[in-house]
């Protein structure tokens, strides 16, 4: 798994409560990425860093926020989950701005109840 | 018109038989061709990169790109049970982030 490690792998929790997910990695790689996967829609990007404390949106940000205070670790927050952020979250890595060639963590399977 | 476009599937093969998966991209742009291979429940792995037309060889795996028609296509040679997975195909561009389609999802029956 290109030494990424997402946590927690599964978790559920209360509609309105706020969620942290958190993507560890041990390459040293400067870009990293959140993505959801839902059935119907794919992989959706949420939110990408490109550097320590360096972050921006991606396509579905509403309602996540993201932190980079180091380069190994890329935490993806839900403010205040809702149903509609019931999804599989996936970590990503890579050497490359464009995402290219990018190693995926093993995901995290949330539910909101 | 999305970024990228794949047959869900699912493609149902013999083992032993070519597996041939296509996608289409719409944006010009797109310099990096890439396949990815998800197991149920895992996150994908990345099988095959390449940024220009023409065909690329990994063991079993060829990758095939023409850019003039947009058209990504990787073939599976001697398909086995193992490589039962959805296949991604997401086209790249510097300065952009990876487009992924929704995948083709593969059986290699036994």
């Amino acid at each position: 798994d290109a030494g990424i490690t997402q946590s927690p792998r599964h978790k559920v929790t209360e509609t309105g409560t706020p969620v942290t997910l958190r993507c560890h990695q041990t390459e040293n790689h400067r870009y990293m990425y959140w993505y959801r996967q839902d059935p119907g829609h794919g992989l959706r990007l949420i939110h990408y860093s490109y550097g320590v404390k360096d972050t921006d949106k991606g396509e579905v940000s509403d309602g996540y926020s993201v932190s980079r205070s180091k380069t190994e670790d890329f935490l993806l927050t839900l403010e205040s989950a809702t149903s509609s952020q019931t999804s599989v979250y996936f970590c990503a890595i890579s050497n490359r701005g464009s995402g290219t060639e990018a190693f995926f963590g093993q995901g995290t399977r949330l539910t909101v109840v | 018109q999305k970024e990228v476009e794949q047959d869900p599937g699912p493609l149902s093969v013999p083992e032993g038989a070519i597996v041939s998966l296509n996608c289409t991209y719409s944006n010009s742009a797109f310099q990096y061709f890439m396949w990815y291979r998800q197991y149920s429940r895992k996150g994908p792995e990345l099988l095959m990169y390449t940024y220009s037309s023409g065909n690329k060889e990994d063991g079993r795996f060829t990758a095939q790109v023409d850019k003039s028609s947009k058209y990504i296509s990787l073939f599976i040679r001697d398909s086995q049970p193992s490589d039962s997975a959805t296949y991604l195909c997401p086209p790249g561009a510097a300065g952009n982030k990876l487009t992924f389609g929704g995948g083709t999802r593969v059986l290699v029956k036994p």
